[in-house]
């Protein structure tokens, strides 16, 4: 079975625009979550998806949002970037609640 | 809400040396427990999970983690570690019901030869 999908793997961007980040989970899995990763803050949750519904979401600003497709495939859209948005974004895939997270390698998103 | 403190931001170990990653959690509902690991630009790698049952967890590579309710700890053991052990250890707790995770802040274990 393939593992936890991320694209792109790096990724750089100025101030002011917006990216959109992709995450094919493990083939079955229907639960997607996604988390920022940063030196200071650490591994922060961003979001869950689920069905293509929303079911859980950390504490994060509105410019960062997500959904998920039938496929379950997933996308995080960062709007109106920031310096403080670098980092390494981790998504996971869950077979269902109660079921250990995969993850993928990540994206490493660079605002300059 | 639930949190988890890993005590340790570094440790440096020997090569073969035995090592004690320790990993506090707090919560007031029930909560699974797991250790990942992480290589450089890398994402995270699951070494062990604690869902019900015996409290002595045995993982990858050779490491093994205790679930100690009283404590509320999960600490991760090795006995004797490899160069390429060296990585960051992230504790980790989910509620029972749920699959959202909260993590530690991480321990960089180093293994020097």
């Amino acid at each position: 079975k393939a593992g936890v999908t991320q694209t792109p793997r790096y990724l750089i961007k100025t101030r002011g625009q917006q990216v959109t980040l992709s995450c094919s989970p493990i083939s079955g899995h229907r639960s997607v979550s996604w988390y920022q990763q940063t030196p200071g803050q650490g591994l922060q949750f961003l979001f869950e998806y689920f069905s293509e519904t929303q079911r859980n979401k950390g504490n994060f600003p509105g410019r960062f949002s997500g959904r998920q497709f039938s496929n379950s495939r997933s996308e995080m859209n960062v709007s109106t970037l920031e310096l403080g948005d670098s980092a390494l974004y981790l998504c996971a895939s869950n077979q269902g609640v109660n079921t250990e997270a995969f993850f993928g390698q990540g994206t490493r998103l660079t605002v300059v | 809400a639930q949190s988890v403190t890993q005590l340790d931001s570094q440790v440096p170990v020997f090569e073969e040396a035995p090592v004690e990653l320790r990993c506090n959690y707090s919560s007031s509902v029930s909560v699974y427990l797991f250790w990942y690991v992480q290589y450089p630009n890398q994402g995270l790698q699951l070494l062990l999970k604690y869902l019900s049952g015996s409290t002595l967890v045995k993982g990858i590579n050779g490491f093994e983690a205790e679930f100690n309710k009283s404590q509320t700890s999960f600490h991760l053991r090795k006995p004797s570690v490899h160069i390429s052990d060296t990585a960051e250890y992230f504790c980790a707790v989910t509620e029972t019901s749920g699959s959202r995770l909260t993590f530690g802040e991480g321990t960089q274990l180093t293994v020097n030869p």
